[in-house]
């Protein structure tokens, strides 16, 4: 079956420092990838996706970015955080799943890193 | 107007009672529906996909109006487990998936 890992779950870090999460999918290949954010009280917010290798499509011009070096791999980086950046990030894959007329691309998600930025 | 509007929360109801949650989206072309579930401080799960035909799952309902462009949830005999934010979901062309800022459910004994 497929698993999906974050990490890490929690951490708070100063503004201006660095930023570093890593997702990462077993039992599947060749998954369609995918950066959430989630601030306190909001909706999710799609910041990238990703079809393949090297492949990064974003959502939100901002001071993130994310990477895929590996087909199972997704991270998501920050070169100095702000502190609009704290919220809850969450990796999730899309593969097939349930009925065809839904189509592929149900999305299955990590449990989630939530940072603090003071 | 943003691209999947949902009833503003929290509903509070008594167990037993039936809720109804509603969901509007802004683009006619989306190809798949989907409502999640999430629990405080975790991750949305599925808890179904929406199908044209309406589609049932124990408790939960859900329905599909594509001319209306809008989307329900019904939960019949609600039970303090039920206690939830309730996303409703929407994919549209290529590979974007748009979430909804969610709908809170409290179910109090």
């Amino acid at each position: 079956s497929q698993t999906i890992h974050q990490w890490p779950a929690t951490l708070v870090q100063p503004v201006g420092s660095p930023l570093s999460l890593e997702c990462t999918v077993e039992g599947t290949s060749n998954p369609n990838l995918y950066w959430y954010r989630q601030a306190a009280g909001r909706g999710l917010q799609l910041l990238f996706y990703s079809v393949g290798i090297g492949q990064i499509s974003s959502e939100v011009p901002q001071n993130l970015s994310a990477s895929r070096p590996q087909d199972r791999q997704f991270i998501l980086s920050s070169k100095k955080l702000l502190l609009s950046d704290s919220g809850f990030y969450l990796c999730a894959w899309g593969g097939a799943g349930g009925n065809t007329e839904a189509g592929a691309n149900v999305l299955t998600f990590g449990a989630g890193s939530r940072l603090t930025v003071l | 107007r943003k691209e999947v509007e949902q009833d503003p929360g929290p509903f509070n109801v008594p167990e037993g009672a039936t809720v109804a949650f509603n969901c509007t989206y802004s683009n006619s072309a989306s190809q798949s529906f989907f409502w999640y579930r999430q629990d405080c401080r975790k991750e949305p799960k599925l808890l179904m996909s929406v199908y044209s035909s309406g589609n049932e799952d124990g408790r939960f309902t859900a329905q599909l109006n594509r001319a209306s462009q809008y989307i329900s949830l019904l939960i019949r005999d609600s039970k303090l487990s039920d206690s939830a934010t309730y996303l409703c979901v929407v994919k549209t062309g290529g590979f974007k998936t748009i979430f909804g800022a969610g709908t809170r459910l409290f179910v109090k004994a």
